[in-house]
């Protein structure tokens, strides 16, 4: 079945440092990658929308000065937390969605980050 | 090895009657499992969830069944309605973390 490939699955950073995080699509052309994030003992909430040549939508909330999203190929899509913080510590979760009339949505298999 | 499976790929429902989504898992330390239903061109939404601890979560037309000694459980949606025409996804969370582990989707077809 289709893989999405999520890259790094751990990182620990220092505040003020930026850090990011790659999401493939590793045998499918993803036409649009998702961004989440999850807080403990909550679900996810989604972050953006990327589509691929264009600029990504953010959900209401979101900053996007702080969370860089690039969609530079229909096979990879990857998010920076710049200047991160502690707060940002956070699992985040991408989904790449297939194009076509029966599309379907893979997911990554996550990126914890701990901001020091 | 799929650790969280959701064996229909398709259900088609006729509006008013019940639709029955299954999702069956094989890591027993999963402690909570949840549901998210996704329409075309938009990212997925949550839907519903429940702990390890309960058997049976009731969210208006949703509900959620676990039954930890299957490692199955099942999402309800009654009475159905065309709205709910989407594919739903099960996740589940192991308790060592956070991580989300994701079945394939169901795509729910409800019929007028």
């Amino acid at each position: 079945g289709a893989v999405v490939s999520q890259h790094p699955s751990r990182v620990i950073c220092k505040s003020g440092t930026s850090v990011k995080i790659e999401c493939r699509s590793l045998d499918f052309q993803a036409t649009t990658m998702f961004w989440y994030r999850q807080f403990p003992k909550q679900s996810l909430m989604l972050m953006a929308t990327s589509n691929e040549g264009s600029k990504a939508t953010y959900e209401q909330g979101v900053e996007k000065d702080k969370f860089l999203i690039n969609h530079a190929s229909l096979t990879l899509s990857t998010l920076t937390v710049t200047s991160a913080h502690p707060e940002d510590s956070s699992f985040y979760i991408c989904s790449a969605q297939t194009g076509g009339p029966n599309e379907k949505l893979f997911f990554g298999s996550g990126t914890q980050l701990s901001v020091l | 090895d799929q650790q969280v499976k959701q064996n229909s790929p398709s259900l088609s429902v006729q509006e008013g009657r019940i639709s029955i989504l299954n999702c069956d898992y094989t890591n027993s330390m999963f402690d909570y499992f949840l549901w998210y239903k996704k329409y075309p061109a938009e990212g997925p939404t949550f839907l519903i969830s429940i702990s390890s601890i309960k058997d049976k979560n009731e969210d208006g037309r949703f509900t959620v069944f676990l039954n930890k000694s299957a490692k199955h459980l099942s999402l309800h949606i009654v009475p159905s309605q065309p709205g709910d025409s989407a594919v739903y996804f099960c996740a589940a969370r192991g308790n060592a973390g956070n991580m989300l582990t994701f079945g394939g989707g169901t795509r729910l077809m409800v019929k007028p």
